[in-house]
């Protein structure tokens, strides 16, 4: 299965422009995809494809990458961002998830 | 407005068996391909099942294989998970969500969860 790598926990402060990375074990094109889950809540599809952003979120939120290596961008960030970001790749079988990033917000 | 309502969580003990349901509204339930996906406490997300529109396709993540059943009725707007011989590492909340884009396997939209807890 392909493993998708992301660093557990950042902090940033309110106004700054954060980025969350997401490597995968082996080539996914451009099959990878950004969730956000605030405590308590289901997850919510933020961006697919690795830069398309879903309908309905701000345009603050961004992605990047192809292959292996992938970014979800957040400028400026804002309190409101404080979640945990997964990102899923839909590129191999079976798709799989990160472990998740935890955003703290300052 | 898409909503999808999971039921039928709870505590069983291990090896019993258990059904979850997930009703669908707010779009064509049958348009759609549907899917299970569980996190058990405190960890990430694990894809457990997938179910296309008409049920023609249907795919298990290796650890639920041969011991979980997806299944769907498209007249009723529901989405169902058939647990059977549950260990305690089954315990997780169980969501139901919605295959989105089409040509990229995503679920744009997930229902609250239905939690699961495998203890004797």
């Amino acid at each position: 299965d392909t493993v998708l790598t992301q660093s557990p926990a950042l902090a940033v402060s309110p106004g700054e422009r954060v980025t969350i990375s997401c490597r995968a074990s082996e080539s996914v094109s451009t099959g990878m995809h950004w969730y956000q889950q605030k405590p308590g809540q289901q997850p919510k599809l933020l961006i697919y494809g690795a830069s398309n952003l879903e309908s309905g979120v701000p345009a603050r939120f961004s992605g990047s990458g192809s292959g292996t290596d992938f970014t979800l961008t957040i400028d400026p960030v804002e309190a409101d961002d404080t979640a945990t970001y997964f990102c899923q790749q839909s590129w191999n079988d079976p798709f799989t998830f990160g472990s998740g990033t935890k955003l703290e917000i300052k | 407005e898409v909503q999808l309502v999971e039921s039928g969580g709870g505590l069983v003990q291990p090896g019993r068996s258990l059904k979850l349901s997930c009703l669908a509204s707010g779009f064509t339930f049958s348009n759609y391909g549907m899917n299970w996906i569980r996190q058990a406490p405190g960890k990430g997300l694990e894809w457990v099942a997938s179910i296309s529109s008409s049920s023609s396709y249907i795919y298990y993540a290796d650890t639920v294989k041969g011991r979980f059943t997806i299944s769907r009725d498209n007249a009723k707007n529901t989405l169902y998970l058939q647990m059977t011989s549950l260990r305690s590492e089954d315990t997780a909340l169980y969501y139901c969500a919605r295959r989105g884009d089409p040509h990229y396997y995503v679920m744009d939209a997930w229902g609250q969860g239905a939690s699961v807890t495998v203890s004797s």
